[in-house]
């Protein structure tokens, strides 16, 4: 299994729902990401675990709750969501480090489409 | 001024051309990514890069480290290419930083 599953692909909710956006994959990967990608723009990193602790946090707002219950699966809580935060959000994984000798450091997951209306 | 600069933002070619994306970085890294995202969505890593260069296919990428310089080449380019290239590099303290891609389009 060499990809990176995210579910659900694509999500619509409202100001005041709670939802939450999956990420897995079982390819031995210690380290998980979570970007966000707003249309025509590259993406912005969010939060990083490493061996399922958090070891970055970009300063996002505490609407968006990062959860890695195990090596192989990482989770964004969503709560009361602002329409400016409807974007791709994409998940990633990679070795830890990333071995330099591979061609491909990180896998990127396909990314769950969120509005929020 | 970004830290990642993508040159052309934009490019048109004719199926079979060979095409070169630059990229131009200006801080210390520990390695540099070449990142393929087609409309809709999901991204592939191409390449990661420290050093020299590296070929998959019809793809190429280089690396200067002295010069702070990226180019990814793409041989006989096929429509399927059609795509946003974007280059990232990973820093010394471990952020990734994003160019603002180059959107690629090969007409048949």
């Amino acid at each position: 299994d060499t990809e990176v599953t995210q579910t659900p692909k694509h999500l619509v909710m409202g100001m005041t729902n709670k939802k939450s956006l999956k990420c897995e994959q079982h390819m031995g990967h210690r380290a998980m990401y979570w970007y966000k990608q707003k249309a025509k723009k590259p993406p912005e990193l969010m939060f990083v675990y490493s061996y399922e602790k958090l070891s970055i946090n970009e300063s996002v707002p505490s609407r968006f709750s990062p959860e890695c219950p195990n090596s192989s699966l990482l989770n964004l809580h969503l709560h009361a969501l602002q329409p400016e935060d409807s974007a791709l959000y994409l998940c990633a994984s990679s070795q830890v480090p990333p071995e330099l000798g591979a061609n491909y450091g990180y896998t990127f997951g396909s990314g769950t489409r969120l509005t929020v209306v | 001024k970004n830290e990642v600069e993508q040159s052309p933002q934009n490019l048109t070619a004719q199926e079979g051309e060979f095409i070169t994306i630059n990229c131009s970085y200006s801080v210390g890294i520990s390695a540099l990514h070449w990142l393929q995202q087609h409309p809709g969505g999901g991204i592939v890593s191409l390449f990661m890069l420290s050093s020299g260069k590296k070929k998959h296919g019809r793809l190429i990428a280089t690396i200067n480290i002295q010069e702070k310089h990226s180019s990814l080449h793409i041989t006989a380019s096929h429509p399927r290419d059609s795509a946003v290239y974007i280059c990232a590099v990973k820093t010394r303290d471990d952020k990734i930083i994003f160019g603002k891609g180059t959107r690629l389009h090969i007409l048949p």
